[in-house]
């Protein structure tokens, strides 16, 4: 079945320091994958796209992800957290069928 | 300003009655969806639809119906079939332009209370 899975509920940092949120999908072609970020009470903003080509990609607000076939997997990265980042995170491909799925989502929280 | 317009923001409904949650696009998407969000479960697809006058439906579309009159407005009417309707409500747009050539755009969401 298709699916798209992040591992990790929730996630807590400090402010200036990485952050590397999972994602891994199981999908049988090439995936058209997405990261989305939802501040609470809001909808979802996109913060980058993988279609094809280049895998490592950039996004908004200093986001980046690299797609990785031999691992099945999008993980998407911040060299240095801010304050403001802290929101919920949502792997999501989207299918043959013009379908878009969303993984369960991971909180981030953010400590000074 | 080119967007996606969810009503009301927050809805409150007493059992046993139907509710419409309104989305209304004007970017000239094609494609609309419903998803419904609940705390550790993501989005669930409760309808989609690609066409004027048609849909489909999603994961969880029991007690849920939609309609697809115009291009802009996919209207989504929660029934008293649905059992347990609490939840924030999201919709959704994007072209349709060949598989996966862009990506969704969404509404600000309604929070539907049922009291």
């Amino acid at each position: 079945a298709q699916s798209v899975t992040q591992p990790d509920i929730h996630i807590t940092v400090s402010e200036g320091a990485s952050l590397e949120l999972r994602c891994n999908y199981s999908y049988g072609a090439t995936p058209y994958l997405f990261w989305y970020v939802q501040s609470p009470g809001q909808g979802l903003q996109l913060l980058l796209k993988y279609f094809s080509g280049d895998t490592l990609v950039q996004g908004i607000k200093g986001f980046e992800a690299e797609f990785k076939r031999s691992q099945s997997s999008f993980n998407l990265r911040k060299p240095s957290v801010h304050w403001s980042d802290a929101a919920e995170y949502f792997c999501a491909y989207f299918n043959t069928g013009n379908q878009f799925y969303f993984g369960t989502g991971t909180s981030l929280t953010v400590i000074p | 300003d080119g967007g996606i317009t969810q009503s009301p923001k927050y809805l409150f409904r007493k059992e046993g009655q139907n509710v419409t949650l309104s989305c209304e696009q004007n970017l000239n998407h094609d494609a609309m969806y419903w998803y419904r969000q609940d705390p550790g479960q993501g989005l669930r697809l409760i309808y989609y639809s690609h066409i004027v006058n048609d849909f489909q439906k999603g994961d969880i579309a029991e007690g849920y119906s939609v309609s697809r009159e115009k291009k802009e407005s996919f209207p989504l009417t929660v029934t008293s079939a649905q059992k347990n309707p609490t939840a924030f409500y999201l919709c959704a747009s994007r072209f349709v332009q060949g598989i996966g050539s862009t990506e969704a755009f969404f509404g600000q969401g309604t929070r539907l209370t049922v009291v």
